[in-house]
């Protein structure tokens, strides 16, 4: 069965610094793998999707790195900013195309 | 384009009374998931549905949950009865088979109280 963990759960950083999130999963036979930010009392918004035959994929500010062999993802912010305060939520897709969510990462961005 | 859209937002009932949460997917989307949402255990998929047929229900926790897919642009999650540890947050979401991507795209949730 897919396991996905988020490290840190928690984290709090001053506007302007770079920082990355860590997502890892059990089993490297994914489809894909997405990064989504939920907001409080809202629902989810997908950030980026990783294919399984991809490394990376940039947004704006966010880049979004997979190593499928080693069952590791990293999501990059460049610049954090207030606006940037949500749950990060990483999510991986077997080939039926469910997603697998881990726990998310809680960022606090500190103006 | 509206997204997927979700009703109630909020639903309160009391412990054994029959609760229905509907869905409206993109419209043009093949694949329709429901999932919940809990402080414990985090977001689960609940059953998932593509070209309006039933495909995985293994995340159903019990009988007393049920899923309809009637047509492309309705579904609903029915609890019957419903308990206070079924108090969480429910979400839809759909897909495009066709999209490489296959992107998921979430409504905004029912949070479900059930006292």
């Amino acid at each position: 069965k897919q396991e996905v963990t988020q490290i840190p759960a928690a984290l709090s950083v001053p506007e302007g610094e770079n920082l990355v999130l860590n997502c890892s999963f059990t089993d490297s036979a994914i489809y894909n793998l997405q990064w989504f930010r939920q907001d409080p009392g809202k629902g989810l918004t997908s950030l980026l999707l990783i294919q399984s035959s991809q490394r990376e994929q940039t947004s704006g500010r966010l880049n979004a790195s997979l190593d499928k062999s080693s069952g590791r993802s990293t999501l990059y912010i460049a610049a954090s900013q207030p606006g940037d305060s949500a749950t990060y939520l990483c999510a991986v897709s077997g080939s039926a195309r469910q997603l697998t969510f881990g726990s998310g990462t809680q960022l606090t961005v500190l103006p | 384009d509206a997204g997927v859209i979700q009703s109630p937002r909020h639903e309160v009932t009391e412990m054994g009374q029959e609760v229905t949460l509907r869905c409206k997917p993109i419209s043009g989307h093949d694949y329709l998931f429901w999932y919940r949402q809990t402080m414990m255990r985090g977001l689960e998929l609940l059953i998932y549905f593509n070209n309006n047929v039933p495909i995985d229900d293994s995340g159903m926790p019990e009988d007393r949950f049920s899923a309809k897919m009637p047509n492309a642009s309705f579904s609903t999650l029915k609890i019957q009865p419903s308990e206070p540890r079924d108090s969480a947050v429910y979400f839809c979401a759909s897909s495009f088979s066709g999209r490489a991507d296959d992107t998921q795209y979430f409504g905004p949730g029912t949070r479900l109280t059930v006292l």
